[in-house]
Formats: C-alpha cells, structure tokens, sequence
C-alpha cells in the first residue's frame, strides 16, 4: 500500500502569510494527487486535482505542484476563510490514501 | 445539480450489521466509479471502498475487507455498503463521493457502541 506522509500536522499562520504543505507519497504516483480543505462539521471540498490543477470556483491564491513522490499545497497569502484542515490523496492504486491532515489554525 | 444523500446510519452493537445508501442525482450514475470515505470523530480521513461503473469490480480498505461490501443498483441510482461484524472502531462519518472526489454526500454518523 501507498503511504502518504502530510507536514506538517498543525500550524499557526497569520493573515497574509505563505502557507506550504506537503505531502510524500512511499512510491510513484504520477500526478494521481489531490488536495482537498475540511472545515469543522463540513465535507470536504476538493481544491486541486492532478496535482497541479485547479478546482473551478477556487481561488487562485491556492497552488498545487510536485510529481512522483513530493507534491506541495501552496496558498500565497492566507486569508480568515483559510482555517481548515487540508488531506492531500494518492488515488494512483487502491487502496487509495489520504495524508494525515494538516490543521491550519490562526496565530 | 448533483447530489449525494446518504442515509442508514445509526447505532448498531458490537457485532452488528448496517446498511449504507447512497442516493445519487444530477449525474449519470451509471457513468461513474463511486467510492466510500470514513472519518472517526476528531480523526482524518479513511478510504473505504470503491466500486466500479457497472458493478462488476470492487476494492477495499484491509481494515474492512471481509466485512464489508460495497454495490450498487443503477437503475435506482443508488450506491450501498453493506456492513457486518461491526466494530468499535468502525464508528466515523461515512461519506460517498464520486470518482473525481469533486462530490461528496453529506456524511452519515455510524456509533458501534454497547
């Protein structure tokens, strides 16, 4: 099975500030990579797909990039509806993965 | 618009059995893989099953294989997963969400608890 490790679990981060997060995948996996943002009590919203695309409706503060194993979530200046949980996922082969979270909290 | 409405949860004992739905709208059912996502209280996400357009071919997590099985009926446009032998840490909100994993349901809370 595909591990795939998030970093970090948690910050803090202050409005206007450059987020990245990552995550490594155990093995190749191509660009089978996606990003999504969980609020408290909320599903989940899927904000890059093929790891470098953008999700319609989303905004162009977020970033995907990587291929292979490392692939990073980028958002360029963070702003108060920003505070989430972000899960990257591997769906290149099953089972699929998702990384552990990483919570986005406000400094 | 598409929709994904799940129900069928609730508390079930140690042991027990449940049976999910998925009901879908707004798409063609038919066209598209469709999988199971869960999420203990407090915890990430979990990937559960996945089943393909017609039926015919299904995966699933080590955790539940064995245990659970995942369908569908496309003539009623519905997905389903079948859960036995329950276990406490089977407890989560279980979603479905189609293949892109650009639409998910609203989640239904399943407790395995005596």
């Amino acid at each position: 099975d595909i591990q795939m490790t998030q970093s970090p679990s948690a910050m803090s981060a202050s409005v206007g500030d450059r987020v990245t997060i990552t995550c490594r995948a155990s093995q190749g996996i191509s660009n089978y990579l996606a990003w999504f943002q969980q609020k408290p009590g909320k599903v989940p919203k899927r904000l890059i797909y093929a790891s470098s695309s953008l999700q319609s409706g989303v905004p162009s503060r977020f970033s995907g990039s990587g291929s292979g194993t490392e692939f990073t979530l980028t958002i360029s200046s963070l702003q108060p509806e920003d505070f989430a949980t972000y899960y990257c996922l591997q769906h290149n082969s099953y089972p699929h993965t998702f990384g552990g979270g990483t919570k986005v909290e406000i400094k | 618009e598409v929709q994904l409405v799940e129900s069928g949860g609730g508390l079930v004992q140690p042991g027990g059995s449940l049976r999910l739905s998925c009901a879908a709208s707004g798409f063609t059912f038919s066209s598209y893989w469709m999988h199971w996502v869960r999420q203990a209280p407090g915890k990430g996400l979990v990937w559960v099953s996945r089943i393909n357009s017609d039926g015919s071919s299904t995966s699933y997590a080590d955790s539940v294989k064995g245990r659970f099985t995942i369908s569908r009926d496309n003539a009623k446009n519905t997905l389903y997963l079948q859960m036995n032998s329950l276990r406490a840490e089977d407890t989560a909100v279980y979603y479905c969400a189609r293949d892109d994993f650009n639409y998910w349901g609203q989640g239904t809370l399943v407790t395995v608890s005596s």
